[in-house]
This record gives structure tokens, C-alpha cells and sequence, in this order.
């Protein structure tokens, strides 16, 4: 099975700022890559697929970059309703397989 | 509007078991797989298996953790998604999800909102 590791597994922040998630793969996933949501709650919701593209109805200030084994999620500018976990999920390989999380927490 | 709506958890001894149902609606049931994925309270998403669409068989597939105690199974006609857990072991507590792709490797486009079971004693 593909190993899939994010980091930071906790990024405290503020509102309006920046902020980047990693993901790293332990093989190439050539671009299929996804990243999902989870309110605390529990909703999941997808927001990237295929590393960079917007899932409907997602806004903006979410995008998501990289290649090979080497992923990102980036949130341009934080909104209260961003503080959530993340996690990415590769699908080129049988099993999919999931990032263990990172925790987005205000500061 | 898309809608999985799972039902059917809660507190079970271990060696007991539990069957959870996922409600489908909003889209042609028959064309999507339907996956089962669960999270232990923590961790990450796991898949635990899944069923394919009407093109493919319906046949299914399961992570090697519960092939062989649990199965998945579909109500086409009454869009509902199902899976029987048997021999429950302590490990098996989480949150349970039923989530639906195109492909057998796509991006799980919408899913459920989750239904907790607890295998205790």
C-alpha cells in the first residue's frame, strides 16, 4: 500500500493568513491526489482532486499544488469556518489510502 | 441534491454483530461503487471495502483487516447500501462512513456524516 504522511499534524493560525499543508506519498502518484475536510463534527467534504482541482462549490482561497511524491494544500486567507482537519488521499494505487491529518487550529 | 445517510450504530460486546445501512438519494444509485471507509476516533480514514456498480458486476472487495467478518451488500431497488459487521473485536470501534466514487479509484465525492460504533464490554 501507498504510505501517505502529512505535515504539520497541528498549524496553529490566525485569521486572514496563509497557511500550507503537506502531503508526501512513499511512491509517485502522478497527480492523483485528493484532499478532503472533516468539521469537527465529522462532515467530510472533498475540496481538491486530481492535485488542483476545485471540487464544485469550494471557494477559491483553497488550492492545491505538486507532482511526483510531493503534495500541498494552501489556504490563501483563513476564514473562521477553515478550522477544521485535513486530510489527503492518494488514488492512483489499489488501496486509497489517506494522510494521517493535520489539525488547522486558531492561534 | 446527493444525500448518504448512515444508520445503525451504537454499543456492541465484542464477538457480537452489527449491520449499518447507508440511504442513498439525489443520483442514479446503480452507476456509482459504494465504498464503506471508517475512522477510529484520531486516526485517519480507512477504507474497509466496497461494492462495484451495475457496469461491473456489483461484486465487491475488502481490506484484508475484516475480509471474512464483514460484508457489503446493496438494495438497488431500494437505493441502500449495507454492511454486516460479525465477530466485532475491540478494534472495530470507530465511525463508520459509506462513501460513493465514480471509478473504482476516484475521488470520494460525497459521503455520509458518520455513525459511531463502540465494541466494549
Amino acid at each position: 500500500d501507498i504510505q501517505m504522511t502529512q505535515s504539520p499534524s497541528s498549524l496553529p493560525a490566525s485569521l486572514g493568513e496563509r497557511v500550507t499543508i503537506s502531503c508526501r506519498a512513499s511512491q509517485g502518484i502522478s497527480n492523483n491526489l485528493n484532499w478532503y475536510q472533516q468539521k469537527p463534527d465529522g462532515t467530510i467534504k472533498p475540496l481538491i482532486y486530481y492535485t488542483s482541482n476545485l471540487q464544485s462549490g469550494v471557494p477559491s482561497r483553497f488550492s492545491g499544488s505538486g507532482s511526483g511524491t510531493d503534495y500541498s494544500l494552501t489556504i490563501s486567507s483563513l476564514e473562521p469556518e477553515d478550522f477544521a482537519m485535513y486530510y489527503c488521499q492518494q488514488d492512483a494505487s489499489f488501496p486509497p489510502t489517506f494522510g494521517g491529518g493535520t489539525k488547522l487550529e486558531l492561534k | 441534491e446527493v444525500k448518504l445517510l448512515e444508520s445503525g450504530g451504537g454499543l456492541v460486546q465484542p464477538g457480537g454483530s452489527m449491520r449499518l445501512s447507508c440511504a442513498a438519494s439525489g443520483f442514479t444509485f446503480t452507476d456509482f461503487y459504494m465504498y464503506w471507509i471508517r475512522q477510529p476516533a484520531g486516526k485517519a480514514p480507512e477504507w474497509l471495502g466496497f461494492i462495484r456498480n451495475k457496469a461491473n458486476g456489483y461484486t465487491t472487495e475488502y481490506n484484508p483487516s475484516v475480509k471474512g467478518r464483514f460484508t457489503i451488500s446493496r438494495d438497488n431497488t431500494q437505493n441502500m447500501l449495507y454492511l454486516q459487521m460479525n465477530t466485532l473485536r475491540a478494534e472495530d470501534t470507530a465511525t463508520y462512513y459509506c462513501a460513493r466514487t465514480r471509478w473504482l479509484l476516484s475521488l470520494f465525492d460525497y459521503w455520509g456524516q458518520g455513525v459511531m460504533v463502540t465494541v466494549s464490554s
